[in-house]
């Protein structure tokens, strides 16, 4: 069973503008990581964010936690169409050795 | 530096032929685990481990066996493929799992089951 569930499925912007995507997760985590994947590639890591962090930055991403709402959200700021590609959220809630994957939020940003 | 590297690329077989996927990593990774992953599903675990000689089961591992006789070599392979087994296969390593280092991923092996 998934442990992140990401919203919305798809998402289509132009470039320029900001994308957010959200995680919604089940179960106590240590940390919440977000990984990016292009067409017909594997997925590169972008951000970990611990449970006792509320927001972090790297580059234009920034990502906050909600523990209480057991949510997260990425933001991609002024959007490039290098951009495009799936954006995946992973939760270590069921032990250490078993990263779970959520189905992913795909982004398409057009010139 | 190669990073993380699978082969094959593509894979066809039919029902019921075996086959081994391969990963390999020069990072010197303790960890690594191989995914699989469909359409409207995400990743799934299949496999992982955390050091050689160590394996264990994840959130689908029924049809698949692994086994980690060195550091760098972590093949996964399927007894008797079925048509539920078309996926694409992901394997993906890391420094220290314990340390929230995060995972390095290979490209990925596309398989078809026919």
């Amino acid at each position: 069973s998934q442990q992140g569930e990401e919203d919305p499925q798809a998402l289509s912007i132009q470039e320029g503008e900001n994308a957010t995507m959200n995680c919604s997760y089940k179960t106590s985590i240590n940390n919440l990581q977000w990984y990016r994947q292009n067409s017909g590639r594997g997925l590169v890591h972008l951000i970990l964010i611990r449970s006792n962090e509320r927001e972090k930055h790297s580059g234009r991403l920034r990502v906050t936690l909600d523990t209480s709402k057991k949510s997260s959200s990425l933001l991609i700021t002024a959007s490039r169409a290098a951009d495009t590609a799936s954006y995946f959220c992973a939760t270590d809630a069921d032990s250490w050795g078993k990263l779970q994957f959520g189905a992913g939020t795909q982004v398409v940003v057009t010139p | 530096n190669a990073g993380v590297t699978q082969t094959p690329k593509f894979q066809v077989l039919k029902t019921g032929q075996s086959m081994t996927l391969q990963c390999a990593q020069d990072m010197n990774h303790e960890y690594m685990s191989w995914y699989r992953q469909d359409p409207g599903m995400g990743l799934r675990l299949i496999h992982y481990s955390v050091g050689a000689g160590i394996t264990d089961q994840g959130e689908v591992p029924n049809g698949y066996n692994v086994s980690r006789s060195t550091t760098e070599d972590f093949p996964l392979r399927l007894l008797s493929a079925a048509p539920s087994q078309t996926s694409v296969y992901f394997c993906a390593s890391s420094y220290d799992i314990t340390a929230n280092s995060p995972l390095h991923f290979g490209n990925g092996t596309r398989l078809t089951v026919t």
